[in-house]
């Protein structure tokens, strides 16, 4: 089946620092692949979608400054959280839809879970 | 908007009982998928079910959906211990850029 890399699994770092998270369609492209964010026992929020070629489109709440997606090929996707804080600490996870077929369905990464101090 | 809403549970059951879990949705959808998380992962596509659909069977999986009463609901039979996990149902709405809405998720425990 269809496998989507995120990368890292987990990341601990200082506040005020940025960290970037990416997202990759092992075998399959995917113009568009999804962000969301998870609180634990949570569901998932969606942060933004991401376009290959164009700008993402956030969700009503999430600062595109703050959250910055890049979706320059249709393999791959990142989220950079900048100038990172306490309270940016949570689990990411990413999911792309294929390009191509019966797109429906999305195929999640693992998740990075984000530790600030 | 979190569309899909799960009845919040967080079931218990002995190995091999069966476990039932309901959804149930705002507005108008093509479809519903249901989802499953293993803790700190990410999530696996299990079924999915269209708006014209009624009922579908995947394996030990059952899913119905009742348009009119905006709900859909998720068995899973014969349990086993690996099937321990949190579900989501996820909706896709009709109008929209057809991106999924999921539910509040269900933590299922199968004792073995």
């Amino acid at each position: 089946g269809a496998v989507v890399s995120q990368h890292p699994s987990w990341v601990i770092c200082k506040s005020g620092t940025s960290v970037k998270i990416e997202c990759r369609s092992l075998d399959f492209q995917a113009t568009t692949m999804f962000w969301y964010r998870q609180f634990p026992k949570q569901s998932l929020m969606l942060m933004a979608t991401s376009n290959e070629g164009s700008k993402a489109t956030y969700e009503q709440g999430v600062e595109k400054d703050k959250f910055l997606i890049n979706h320059a090929s249709l393999t791959l996707s990142t989220l950079t959280v900048t100038s990172a804080h306490p309270e940016d600490s949570s689990f990411y996870i990413c999911s792309a839809r294929p390009s191509q077929g019966a797109n429906e369905k999305l195929f999640f990464g693992s998740g990075t879970q984000l530790s600030v101090l | 908007s979190q569309q899909g809403e799960e009845d919040p549970q967080a079931l218990s059951i002995q190995e091999g009982e069966n476990a039932t879990m309901n959804c149930s949705y705002k507005t108008s959808i093509n479809n519903l998928q249901w989802y499953r998380q293993n803790s700190g992962r990410g999530l696996v596509h299990l079924i999915l079910i269209r708006s014209n659909e009624r009922e579908k069977h995947s394996g030990r999986l059952r899913v119905t959906l009742d348009t009119s009463k905006k709900s859909s609901s998720l068995l899973i039979t014969a349990s086993r211990a690996a099937d321990t996990a949190s579900y989501f149902c996820a909706t896709t709405e009709r109008q929209g850029n057809n991106r999924l809405a999921f539910g509040k998720g269900n933590q299922v425990v199968v004792i073995p």
